[in-house]
């Protein structure tokens, strides 16, 4: 079966730090990903989606960046955190039926 | 483009309440329609979802039906547990584009005994 693992579960990190935030996915060979963020009081937003190794498509301009460098890995990234940043943090994959969402990231910025 | 409407919580129940979380959309041609229960400390799992219009995505009790006409797609259960206490996302997306998915604000459910 699949299963998609994210980590770290929770971040605390100033202002100015750099952020990497990783999503693997096992038991399924090249799914589309995604990581969505959720702010406070808001919805969940999408921010990045990838259908292959390299492939990446923004869809808000933001602080973020991400990158695809193995089939089933897909990483959120930043050079300089914000206060903005902090958010809950979900890495997804999706079949050709639904979409399967990992544990999330809380990070807040400080 | 795409926008999902639903209505704010929190909403607070006794056990074996009728629960309706209202949920309205924005979008252009026929979009899929799904409900999504994130539980305390736990990721987001899909509760239902429909593809076409009139079509019922039920699960565990819940139903919601995709109604054009009124661009909606509400959630229901007719009797509530404390289990149900969660967050509910009402979500589209366009037709297969699954993981590009449109979220309502989330509404929080709380039940109590």
């Amino acid at each position: 079966s699949q299963t998609i693992h994210q980590w770290p579960a929770t971040l605390v990190q100033p202002v100015g730090s750099p952020l990497s935030l990783e999503c693997t996915v096992e038991g399924t060979s090249n799914p589309n990903l995604y990581w969505y963020r959720q702010a406070a009081g808001r919805g969940l937003q999408l921010l990045f989606y990838s259908v292959g190794i390299g492939q990446i498509s923004s869809e808000v301009p933001q602080n973020l960046s991400a990158s695809r460098p193995q089939d089933r890995q897909f990483i959120l990234s930043s050079k300089k955190l914000l206060l903005s940043d902090s958010g809950f943090y979900l890495c997804a994959w999706s079949d050709r039926e639904e979409a399967f969402f990992g544990q999330g990231t809380r990070l807040t910025v400080v | 483009g795409n926008s999902v409407t639903q209505m704010e919580g929190p909403v607070t129940l006794s056990e074996e309440a009728f629960l309706t979380i209202n949920c309205t959309y924005t979008a252009t041609g026929y979009p899929s329609l799904f409900w999504y229960v994130q539980y305390p400390g736990e990721g987001l799992q899909l509760l239902l979802k429909a593809t076409k219009a009139d079509d019922k995505g039920s699960n565990k009790g819940f139903e919601a039906t995709y109604r054009k006409e009124t661009t909606s797609f509400h959630l229901e259960k007719g009797s509530v547990q404390v289990s149900d206490s969660a967050v509910y996302f009402c979500a589209l997306s366009d037709q297969g584009s699954w993981g590009k998915l449109q979220f309502g604000a989330g509404t929080q459910v709380v039940v109590t005994p």
